[in-house]
């Protein structure tokens, strides 16, 4: 069955510095592969998806790669602010209006 | 950017009640609606899929008897949990998808569900 990793649970680093989260997958071949931020008690929210076809997405400080020969996306947040620390999930579908498959979620906490 | 309004946001109630929530698109058609359950410190499962006008696909191992669905129209689904027991307690979130290509699902902002 297809499998979702996130590379850690929870991740601290120094306001300013840049976080990278990865996510990597077996056994599913997704088109779209999305990133979402979610706060405690709250949904999550979707932040920028990336196309099967494509190798890189940027919005503002935000940007994710997508390889889908390593089956493995990162995201990266640059310039890292307290207001950033949440929680990161990893999502894939088939299609950006199927049914989505979560990752476990990485815990980020940016430290002042 | 699309909204989704979940409601109610935070309920309680004794064990063998109904408990209905809303989910609506404010300002966006959603051809297709997702139902999840998130426990504390998880992920977030799929629990349905909803078309609207068409029957829910459930996912393996959820209860339609159980968790009914209903999408009536393009902007509103309904989950409702029927005699609700303690472990039925989670995060309800529901999401909505315009059916368009390259857009994503936007999601609800959940609902705490509590049976005591």
């Amino acid at each position: 069955s297809q499998k979702i990793e996130q590379n850690s649970e929870a991740l601290n680093i120094q306001e300013g510095k840049t976080a990278t989260l990865t996510c990597n997958y077996t056994n599913y071949s997704p088109a779209y592969l999305q990133w979402y931020r979610q706060d405690p008690g709250r949904g999550p929210v979707f932040l920028l998806l990336i196309r099967e076809n494509e190798k890189e997405k940027r919005k503002e400080r935000l940007k994710v790669t997508f390889d889908t020969t390593l089956k493995q996306s990162l995201f990266h947040i640059t310039a890292s602010q307290p207001a950033d620390s949440a929680t990161y999930l990893c999502a894939l579908a088939k299609t950006s209006y199927d049914k989505v498959i979560f990752g476990p979620g990485t815990s980020l906490s940016v430290i002042p | 950017g699309a909204v989704v309004s979940q409601h109610p946001s935070w309920v309680i109630c004794k064990s063998g009640t109904s408990v209905k929530i809303e989910c609506r698109s404010l300002d966006f058609q959603a051809t297709t609606m997702f139902w999840y359950r998130q426990f504390p410190k998880q992920s977030l499962m799929l629990m349905a899929t909803s078309n609207e006008g068409s029957k829910a696909t459930y996912e393996q191992g959820v209860e339609k008897d159980k968790f009914l669905i209903n999408h009536a129209s393009l902007t509103l689904s309904t989950l409702t949990v029927t005699s609700a027991h303690p472990e039925d307690s989670s995060f309800y979130i529901c999401s909505a998808s315009s059916g368009v290509d390259n857009q994503p699902q936007h999601f609800g902002d959940g609902t705490r569900l509590s049976i005591l």
